[in-house]
């Protein structure tokens, strides 16, 4: 069965640095979304795609943030400078073709500590 | 704007007792509601949906009703195995975006 995949499952980063969050979607996929949970908290969405664009973003993203899509199957999320709050579990998801009811499937996490 | 909130866990059960977990929601419009489902390793799985009012979800003995008039979207299961461990998310969809409650954990022992 198809599957999200994210890489890494756990990055390690020190205050300040860039990091790069890794997901392949599943393959005929044309939505992508990014959502966190900090530990404890609700999972928060962040930002969707569509198109080669951004579709929505939450107040969350701000310009530290950047999603692209390199290639035909890697969807990234990018933190320019990282702060002690981003660290969290970082989540993608992506949907088919379908109206905006249709499941979005999600890849196992990545987990963020930024030191 | 939209919300959910859900009971605060961890709800601890015996095998094969009956599970309740509450959820109610916030909204302006009627949104599609869905409970998702994360064992522990592993990413968020949807468990089931319901698009409009009166309308009832169900996959794998969990069932949930859309209930309008009260805003919620309970889940429940008639008897719960120890594989049923996982923490509980419900959710509505505003626009084209997920909105979560905080997670309920279950915990059920043999």
């Amino acid at each position: 069965e198809p599957e999200v995949t994210q890489t890494p499952s756990h990055q390690v980063t020190q205050m300040g640095q860039e990091v790069i969050l890794r997901c392949v979607p599943i393959s005929n996929h044309l939505y992508f979304y990014w959502y966190r949970q900090i530990l404890g908290q609700k999972v928060e969405f962040l930002v969707s795609f569509y198109n080669n664009e951004i579709s929505e973003k939450s107040e969350i993203f701000d310009d530290q943030f950047s999603v692209e899509r390199p290639d035909g199957s890697n969807f990234t999320l990018k933190i320019r400078s990282t702060k002690l709050e981003d660290s969290a579990m970082y989540f993608c998801a992506s949907r088919g073709r379908q109206g905006a009811n249709n499941e979005q499937f999600f890849g196992p996490g990545t987990r963020l500590t930024v030191l | 704007g939209d919300s959910v909130t859900q009971m605060e866990g961890p709800v601890t059960l015996s095998e094969e007792a009956f599970l309740t977990i509450n959820c109610t929601y916030t909204a302006t419009g009627y949104p599609s509601l869905f409970w998702y489902v994360q064992y522990p390793g592993e990413g968020l799985q949807l468990l089931l949906k319901a698009t409009k009012a009166d309308d009832k979800g169900s996959n794998k003995g969990f069932e949930a009703t859309y209930r309008k008039e009260t805003t919620s979207f309970h889940l429940e299961k008639g008897s719960v195995q120890v594989s049923d461990s996982a923490v509980y998310f419900c959710a509505l969809m505003d626009t084209d975006k997920l909105i979560f409650g905080t997670g309920t954990r279950l915990q059920v022992f043999p």
